[in-house]
């Protein structure tokens, strides 16, 4: 099976960066994906990689180590509307994509 | 382009009854998913449709809960009867191909969720 683990909660500054790690175990593996919910909200895709290496994306990159089993979602320039939660998803095995618990982002003044 | 759409949006039933959801994922999605969320954890999967086909249902639970996909469009999920512990968000989301394959990005476009209060 897969396993995911990432903090249950972060909290940081507006204007700041913020760093949130994922470590996963699996056999099989397609890629990591990152996921935002806002509170009552759908989940919405981040960004997604296949392969080692950093993917940028306006003020949000993501990070992957295949050999470390490790990824990590980085946030600049905090905005206060950042505040979620951000889930790391693996894409492995027959297929599926298993979320992990989710990390509530708190962005304070 | 229209999103993934749930309907209802909002469910409130006494424990035994039954109870239905239902979902449009985007027009061309071959992939199909229903995930449960409880408060404050990540979805999990139930089932997973490849176009009418469901290929993936080992963490749905037969005895009450079950699942269709016909002419591989619109998914209906059913609880019957529905217990306390069924009390969640019910997410439908869709994704052009399955996981690892070429068109699949990672991406999984999620409908708003369907909460439901077994009471």
């Amino acid at each position: 099976g897969q396993s995911l683990e990432q903090p249950s909660e972060v909290t940081a500054v507006e204007g700041a960066i913020v760093q949130i790690n994922c470590t996963y175990q699996t056999s099989g593996f397609y890629g990591l994906s990152w996921y935002q919910q806002h509170d009552g909200g759908a989940p919405t895709f981040l960004s997604y990689n296949a392969l080692d290496g950093l993917e940028e994306t306006g003020r949000f990159s993501s990070f992957l180590s295949r050999s470390d089993s490790y990824g990590y979602l980085l946030l600049q320039e905090l905005q206060m509307k950042d505040s979620a939660s951000y889930f790391c998803a693996l894409g492995a095995g027959s297929y599926q994509l298993t979320f992990g618990k989710g990390t509530k982002l708190s962005v304070i003044p | 382009e229209a999103g993934v759409v749930q309907s209802p949006r909002y469910k409130i039933i006494e424990k035994k009854q039954p109870v239905a959801f239902w979902c449009n994922p985007i027009s061309g999605h071959n992939t199909l998913y229903w995930y449960l969320q409880n408060l404050g954890q990540g979805p999990e999967l139930l089932i997973r449709y490849e176009n009418e086909e469901a290929v993936d249902d080992s963490q749905l639970p037969k005895d009450r809960f079950s699942a269709e996909r016909l002419k591989g469009v619109d998914s209906t999920l059913k609880i019957q009867p529905a217990e306390l512990g069924d009390s969640a968000v019910y997410l439908c989301a869709s994704s052009l191909d399955r996981i690892g394959q070429t068109r699949n990005t990672g991406e999984l476009f999620f409908g708003e969720g369907s909460r439901l209060t077994v009471l």
